[in-house]
């Protein structure tokens, strides 16, 4: 079974811009999840997805969107980019809402604003 | 949101065993405890997790204390594949479903 795959795996942009990150999950699993990674704040939760609903969210600015297709893929879009969103974005994947499931991890898109 | 406390580095000799310890003082009761670790350069990876009761699986054992206030993550031997940041999860199953990372255990071990 393939594992998590997140498109592009790097990526440059300027400031102002905008992106839009994808990844496909595990297939069968309805759940995913996104993570922004920073050497200054670790891992921190961005929002998870669920049967095309998002159904948590973090504390990040509304800068920061995602959504879910029907087939399970997700996608998540940073506009107006800044210095700080420079940073490593990882997308898991679970069966169900990632509570009491194991996720699994993608391979994350590098991102760098410049 | 329950917060997991870590200690910044550890170091093992191959072959031997590792605890690697999580405090979790404000956990709830339908708090999950995962954990989770992250090679270098790559996505995190899960290891195992559990409610109150100790589990064991093929990579790993998780012994939590009986007030559920700290766990253990015990690698019965540690090989050089094992060296990674070890991170420790509450995960709450009874409505926000979030994951809250803490900074994670650097594990090194020494060949």
């Amino acid at each position: 079974k393939a594992g998590v795959t997140q498109t592009p795996r790097y990526l440059i942009k300027t400031r102002g811009q905008q992106v839009t990150l994808s990844c496909s999950p595990i297939s069968g699993h309805r759940s995913v999840s996104w993570y922004q990674q920073t050497p200054g704040q670790g891992l921190q939760f961005l929002f998870e997805y669920f049967s095309e609903t998002q159904r948590n969210k973090g504390n990040f600015p509304g800068r920061f969107s995602g959504r879910q297709f029907s087939n399970s893929r997700s996608e998540m879009n940073v506009s107006t980019l800044e210095l700080g969103d420079s940073a490593l974005y990882l997308c898991a994947s679970s069966p169900r809402l990632a509570g009491i499931d194991e996720q699994f991890f993608g391979p994350g898109t590098r991102l760098t604003v410049l | 949101d329950a917060k997991t406390t870590q200690p910044n580095s550890m170091e093992s000799n191959e072959e031997e065993p590792v605890h690697l310890p999580c405090n979790h003082s404000t956990i709830s009761g339908t708090d999950y405890i995962h954990w989770y670790r992250q090679l270098p350069s790559q996505g995190p990876e899960y290891v195992i997790h559990g409610l109150t009761s100790n589990v064991n699986n093929r990579m790993a054992s998780l012994a939590i204390a009986e007030d559920r206030k700290s766990s253990t993550l015990i690698l019965h031997r540690a090989t050089l594949r094992d060296a990674a940041v070890y991170y420790c999860i509450l995960r709450d199953t009874s409505g926000t479903y979030k994951y809250i990372f803490g900074t994670g255990t650097r594990l090194k071990v020494l060949a």
